[in-house]
């Protein structure tokens, strides 16, 4: 498996409070990104990166933010927990487009439950 | 901004069945991506299509891109247990954007 690490794997939290998931690469891929997945909505994407401070959001941004500080590192803040945020999180990365290598590799998943 | 579709969303298949799965984009894409996904795991990458028309094999797996590349199928021939779990597809377009169909969950029946 590539060098992807999510954290934590598992949480529990209570609706309004903050809460902060990382993925860390050891692979110095460019791109980063977040999906969530919940059942008949399959991976939907957050926000992604293409590289240090380089963001965008994706289709289900909303009360979600993230910072990538380092090539290693990509955080994803929910600012203000909801329920609706209950969700398996995974983080993804992939080479430069530009070597036509784009497969993504996936982390394990962070399992969310906002209660 | 770009969507991504994919049917069925479910698929009860005989073992040694034959099944397709269909993704449509609603953009052209770059490139489309297949991916699967065992129960419990994450998405493990299958395979790359990236020429319009392009048609390649893997074993009883068949991917093809369309020729506006547009849309794909994934065709598995005699369906086996190991086949279980869902199949996503994925397009990618630019600024390497990967955004994935909602997935097609396959269930075997022995």
């Amino acid at each position: 498996d590539a060098g992807i690490t999510q954290s934590p794997r598992h949480k529990v939290t209570e609706t309004g409070t903050p809460v902060t998931l990382r993925c860390h690469q050891t692979e110095n891929h460019r791109y980063m990104y977040w999906y969530r997945q919940d059942p008949g909505h399959g991976l939907r994407l957050i926000h992604y990166s293409y590289g240090v401070k380089d963001t965008d959001k994706g289709e289900v941004s909303d009360g979600y933010s993230v910072s990538r500080s380092k090539t290693e590192d990509f955080l994803l803040t929910l600012e203000s927990a909801t329920s609706s945020q209950t969700s398996v999180y995974f983080c993804a990365i992939s080479d430069d487009h530009g070597t036509m290598n784009t497969e993504a590799f996936f982390g394990q998943g962070t399992r969310l439950t906002v209660v | 901004g770009q969507q991504v579709m994919q049917i069925p969303q479910y698929q009860h298949v005989q073992e040694g069945e034959d099944f397709t799965t269909y993704c449509n984009s609603s953009t052209t894409l770059s490139n489309i991506q297949w991916y699967k996904q065992r129960p419990g795991g994450h998405p493990v990458f299958l395979i790359q299509l990236v020429k319009s028309g392009e048609v390649k094999k893997q074993k009883r797996l068949t991917f093809q891109f369309g020729e506006a590349k547009k849309n794909s199928s994934l065709h598995i021939t005699a369906t086996q247990t190991t086949d279980v779990g869902t199949y996503f597809c994925a397009g990618l377009a630019a600024g390497n954007k990967l955004t994935f169909g909602g997935g097609t969950r396959v269930l075997v029946k022995p």
